[in-house]
């Protein structure tokens, strides 16, 4: 059964820095996988999805990374902000039997200081 | 830009009761889905429905719930019989096709007292 766990649980830095959140799958047979935003008590934005057959994929300062046969992605922020402040869930996409069930990580919450 | 649209944003209900929660998929898309996210929990999914019928639900989707797209935009999720357990935030997503890009709405909160 496909797990996704996102590490560290919260993250907090200070405004400007760059930073990496990872997020690690047991099963590499995943068709893709979609990093969220998720601000409090609201909906899920996506973010960024990467194609199996990718290695990134970029969004002004977001960069994601995956690692298929490593089961790990990362997403990459680049000159934090106090606006990038949410947590961040990434979900994977199996191949083969289900079409569209995404499997979540918990995320990662992420705090930026002014 | 098209966005993914649920009402209401918050139900109260008594225990018991059953409830109806409305989303408006993504117009072009053609793969519809409900997860839910327990408060301090993953989110999961709960059924997807792809040409007016379920193409797959979770253990969690049982007879208790139903889904219904009853007219070309509203895609709705019936949940009968509430019980305290089932208090979320229930999100509705759509996509063009089963494999792309996912897109959410807002979700309703679901409280059951």
């Amino acid at each position: 059964k496909q797990e996704v766990t996102q590490i560290p649980a919260a993250l907090s830095v200070p405004e400007g820095e760059n930073l990496v959140l990872n997020c690690s799958f047991t099963d590499s047979a995943i068709y893709n996988l979609q990093w969220f935003r998720q601000d409090p008590g609201k909906g899920l934005t996506s973010l960024l999805l990467i194609q199996s057959s990718q290695r990134e994929q970029t969004s002004g300062r977001l960069n994601a990374s995956l690692d298929k046969s490593s089961g790990r992605s990362t997403l990459y922020i680049a000159a934090s902000q106090p606006g990038d402040s949410a947590t961040y869930l990434c979900a994977v996409r199996e191949r083969g039997g289900s079409q569209g069930n995404l499997i979540f990580g918990k995320g990662t919450k992420l705090s930026v200081k002014p | 830009e098209p966005e993914v649209t649920q009402t209401p944003s918050h139900q109260v209900t008594q225990m018991g009761q059953e409830v109806i929660l409305r989303c408006v998929p993504i117009s072009n898309h053609l793969y519809f889905y409900w997860y839910r996210q327990i408060l301090g929990q993953k989110v999961e999914f709960l059924v997807s429905f792809y040409n007016n019928e379920i193409s797959e639900k979770s253990e969690i989707f049982d007879d208790q719930f139903s889904v219904e797209r009853p007219d070309g935009s509203n895609f709705t999720l019936k949940i009968r019989s509430t019980k305290l357990e089932d208090s979320a935030m229930y999100f509705c997503a759509s996509g063009y096709w089963g494999n792309t890009e996912a897109f959410f709405g807002q979700g309703t909160r679901l409280t059951v007292v």
